[in-house]
């Protein structure tokens, strides 16, 4: 069965350490993985896409990686309005609709 | 460029009320999907179009719900009768192709009180 698992579900950093949110999905035939951060309030804004195993995407202090079967999102400095909700989603196969993570829940005290 | 709009952001009412939520795609894309997010299930698909078509509608919980997308700029989630249960927030998103490897964008949604 299709799946896709995050970890950990919350997570609190003090500004400026670093650490890596996980996704890890079991579908097969990936045709992408997308990565969404989502603030109170408001709807998922999408991040990036990655499409093929060792594929990394960078934006600020945010950084995506990619195996064939999970990714990573490394953030790296974290400031508080790093702090939101990290969605990943991916496409089965032969469906056009993404299976969406429950998501990591960031908290980045100053 | 204007996103994903949804209306109401807000919607309180009775149970028992018929709810009429709305969505206007990003200009240009093909592909509309309605979600439901709550706490304990988080995002479900409800149903998804493409060219204004309906192509899985396997989420949608009950024939309490139904959706419409008459032209390729608006969309409709209606629940008649709504319940209690189906408090949660509702999400409009759109894709530029329905292939499956484009991201959706979304709206901010709507938050539904059902008393």
């Amino acid at each position: 069965e299709d799946q896709v698992t995050q970890s950990p579900e919350a997570l609190r950093l003090q500004e400026g350490e670093s650490s890596s949110l996980n996704c890890s999905y079991t579908v097969s035939g990936l045709r992408g993985l997308f990565w969404y951060r989502q603030d109170p309030g408001k709807g998922p804004e999408f991040l990036f896409t990655l499409y093929s195993a060792g594929e990394e995407k960078e934006k600020e202090r945010l950084k995506a990686t990619l195996t064939k079967k999970e990714s990573f999102l490394h953030i790296t400095a974290p400031k508080p309005e790093d702090s939101a909700t990290y969605l990943c989603a991916v496409p089965p196969y032969n469906f056009n609709k993404f299976y969406f993570g429950s998501g990591t829940k960031l908290n980045v005290k100053p | 460029d204007a996103g994903v709009i949804q209306s109401p952001r807000h919607e309180v009412t009775e149970m028992g009320q018929e709810v009429t939520l709305r969505c206007k795609p990003i200009s240009g894309h093909n592909s509309l999907f309605w979600y439901r997010q709550t706490m304990m299930r988080g995002l479900e698909l409800l149903i998804y179009f493409n060219n204004n078509v309906p192509i899985d509608d396997s989420g949608m919980p009950e024939d309490r719900f139904s959706a419409k997308m008459p032209n390729a700029s608006f969309s409709t989630l209606k629940i008649q009768p709504s319940e209690p249960r189906d408090s949660a927030v509702y999400f409009c998103a759109s894709s530029q192709t329905g292939a499956g490897n484009q991201p959706q964008h979304f709206g901010d949604g709507t938050r539904l009180s059902i008393l």
